[in-house]
């Protein structure tokens, strides 16, 4: 029922790009992105609906495939700034309660 | 930033004390919810409240119950505490009427050790 995130972990340069993606097992409504830095909070950084919608934060951009139950997080020209362990969140109602069930996470390292 | 403190922040004890962890809020928002986080686990829903008095289990809940008396305050109590609760617990909170629709601002966390 956890969705699952791939890769685990990817390790970067400053400037290249990585995509990030997370995959559930039943029909969703909603996919969420966050992001943690070590030993702070999840940051929110965009959400996706149903309806094949594309986003876009800065350089950091997502897709959402109903069909496929899946979405991916692509991060552009990697800054220094997006190390952290990348979440996504799902929703399979998108109503009362916004219940989301989280991946185990990805992390990013971007080294200069 | 959302308005939102978790109390206390740090909090050692022993296998069979009971635990309180308090989250509060100020941005008078609907849904809250508390989280904990493991290594390899990632952040897993315990319990959330979708307003005052109105709370239900998330995936992870046995051991902890739930009260929200205002639309502030959400606690979480280990009746109990055992080892296997230690963790980092973070609350959350939401709005459905918000124009960013649904998404769940985090609070600093509170990490916990059971000795």
């Amino acid at each position: 029922q956890q969705p699952v995130q791939s890769p685990q972990a990817v390790i970067l340069r400053e400037g290249e790009d990585a995509v990030i993606n997370c995959s559930s097992s039943k029909a969703l409504y909603s996919v969420h992105w966050y992001r943690q830095k070590h030993g702070e909070a999840p940051v929110f950084l965009m959400i996706l609906l149903k309806g094949g919608e594309q986003k876009g934060h800065e350089k950091i951009s997502a897709s959402f495939n109903e069909k496929k139950q899946q979405s991916s997080l692509y991060l552009t020209a990697s800054q220094l700034s997006y190390s952290g362990t990348y979440f996504c969140g799902t929703g399979d109602y998108g109503g009362a309660t916004n219940k989301l069930i989280f991946g185990t996470g990805t992390l990013l390292a971007v080294q200069p | 930033d959302a308005g939102i403190t978790q109390s206390p922040r740090h909090k050692v004890t022993e296998t069979g004390t009971p635990v309180t962890l308090r989250c509060h809020q100020t941005e008078n928002h609907r849904y809250m919810y508390w989280y904990r986080q493991d290594p390899g686990h990632g952040l897993r829903l315990i319990h959330y409240s979708y307003g005052v008095k109105d709370t239900d289990k998330g995936e992870v809940s046995d051991g902890y119950s739930v009260s929200r008396s205002k639309t502030e305050d959400f606690l979480l109590t280990l009746e109990s505490a055992t080892s296997s609760q230690t963790s980092v617990y973070f609350c959350a909170i939401s709005d459905q009427h918000r124009a960013k629709r649904y998404e769940q601002y985090f609070g600093p966390g509170t990490r916990l050790t059971v000795t």
